[in-house]
């Protein structure tokens, strides 16, 4: 089956400068990779996601790059704020089967002010 | 819209008590998920259920039963708890028909059983 890696586990940056979160996947016939923040108690929550077809998607202060070949994609969030300290989790996912959605450990990003 | 709801929000369940969990979407989605959430671990898929009418097991199945009461609901049983699924709980819903798309998720239970 499908294996997702994230890294880091933890990251902690200061508020404005940029955070980067990675992770692979094994299985080449994945298509689908949303991206999740979650928030302390709450559900998570899509951000952004990206297709296979696509090499990168751009949503104001947030980005998503995707490298079929290596098999690994990343988030990337400019001038951060406190208000995006949560977890976020990657997924891959293949669209078309319910069934076939991973995600990866997550990574608890702060952003000290 | 309320999207996707969950009950209870909290529970404590003492070894081999049994319980339902309760989740409901109003978005008409086809597609509903159950998930368990442990430190470090990311979710991992429990059961899901495609369209109404059917379901599928995921990852982690056992000591778990799913109902796919109608489009809207879809509940989690514990038939006899165990100290190892002390967990959180998360249901969700998604609106491509018979895949995932986007996956709306609920606010989650938070179970403990001693």
């Amino acid at each position: 089956g499908e294996n997702v890696e994230q890294h880091p586990s933890t990251l902690s940056v200061q508020e404005g400068d940029s955070a980067v979160i990675k992770c692979t996947y094994s299985d080449s016939a994945s298509n689908y990779f949303p991206w999740y923040k979650q928030e302390l108690g709450k559900g998570p929550q899509l951000i952004i996601d990206i297709r296979s077809n696509v090499g990168e998607k751009k949503d104001q202060r947030i980005a998503v790059t995707l490298n079929k070949t290596a098999k690994h994609f990343s988030l990337h969030i400019t001038e951060t704020q406190p208000e995006d300290s949560a977890v976020y989790f990657c997924a891959a996912s293949l669209l078309g089967n319910a069934g076939k959605s991973t995600f990866g450990d997550g990574t608890t990003l702060t952003v000290k002010p | 819209n309320a999207g996707v709801t969950q009950t209870p929000k909290f529970q404590v369940l003492k070894t081999g008590q049994s319980m339902t969990l309760q989740c409901a979407q109003d978005m008409n989605h086809n597609s509903m998920y159950w998930y368990r959430q442990d430190p470090g671990m990311g979710l991992r898929l429990i059961y899901y259920s495609a369209s109404e009418g059917t379901t599928d097991k995921g990852e982690v199945p056992n000591g778990y039963n799913v109902s796919r009461l109608n489009k809207r609901e879809f509940s989690l049983r514990l038939e006899s708890a165990a100290p190892s699924q002390t967990s959180v709980y998360f249901c969700a819903s998604s609106g491509i028909a018979s895949g995932v798309g986007e996956q709306f998720f609920g606010p989650g239970t938070r179970l403990t059983v001693l």
